[in-house]
């Protein structure tokens, strides 16, 4: 009930195209989803974060929709950039459990 | 220096080393994570601290040690790894310790154990 499964583990993407990696959860007392983005040699940042309270969040050309009757959620790239490559981890937080993490997409975006 | 910063960089000890990781948040916050990066597995959450005191150990074994002496510095010491300890290791802090805040990383220590 813990675990928050990820998929795909990698991903290419030709430039100008959509991303969308995909995330799936048990618990249900998870109430806060954020995606991270992880450069080689950095750490992860956050890049968007959503509450169950809404379907759907936006900001520039990330999109985190969710689906909270299947326990699933997803970040949508559009435009892909060749910047974009890097690795993308959701996760999921809320009760007695904090931060549980998923196993990780790298992205690929093709020039 | 701003954000969160780690020393070394990167590690190589042997199984019967002493070493210590060093974290070091600029960012005013009152909770500080370590966290350990294997390949193809989940950030493995290691420790809590939230206000210097460690609000979460989860089941990590004893050869890790953490040390908080202040809510900006925390360290992770090592001692007799065992090669499958090899990994990387992310050191994070947040605001408070609730499940909405952000977490802020660090660049993580590369240790390789021989």
């Amino acid at each position: 009930q813990q675990q928050v499964k990820q998929s795909p583990q990698s991903l290419i993407v030709q430039k100008g195209g959509i991303s969308i990696i995909n995330c799936a959860y048990e618990n249900t007392a998870f109430d806060y989803f954020p995606w991270y983005q992880q450069f080689p040699g950095k750490g992860p940042a956050l890049l968007i974060a959503i509450r169950p309270d809404v379907s759907e969040k936006k900001e520039g050309r990330f999109t985190i929709s969710f689906n909270k009757s299947a326990k699933q959620f997803s970040l949508h790239i559009m435009d892909s950039q060749p910047g974009d490559s890097a690795t993308y981890f959701c996760a999921a937080s809320g009760g007695t459990y904090k931060y549980i993490f998923g196993t990780g997409t790298r992205l690929k975006v093709l020039a | 220096e701003t954000g969160v910063t780690q020393t070394p960089r990167h590690l190589v000890m042997g199984m019967t080393n002493k070493k210590s990781l060093k974290c070091e948040q600029h960012l005013g916050h009152n909770a500080m994570y370590w966290y350990k990066q294997s390949a193809k597995k989940p950030l493995e959450l290691m420790f809590v601290y939230n206000f210097k005191e460690q609000t979460e150990n989860n089941s990590v074994p004893s050869r890790f040690s953490p040390e908080c002496p202040n809510s900006s510095h925390l360290f992770l010491h090592l001692h007799t790894l065992q090669p499958e300890d090899s990994a990387l290791y992310l050191c994070a802090s947040s605001q408070e310790f609730v499940s909405f805040d952000t977490q802020y990383f660090g660049p993580g220590t590369r240790l390789t154990v021989l």
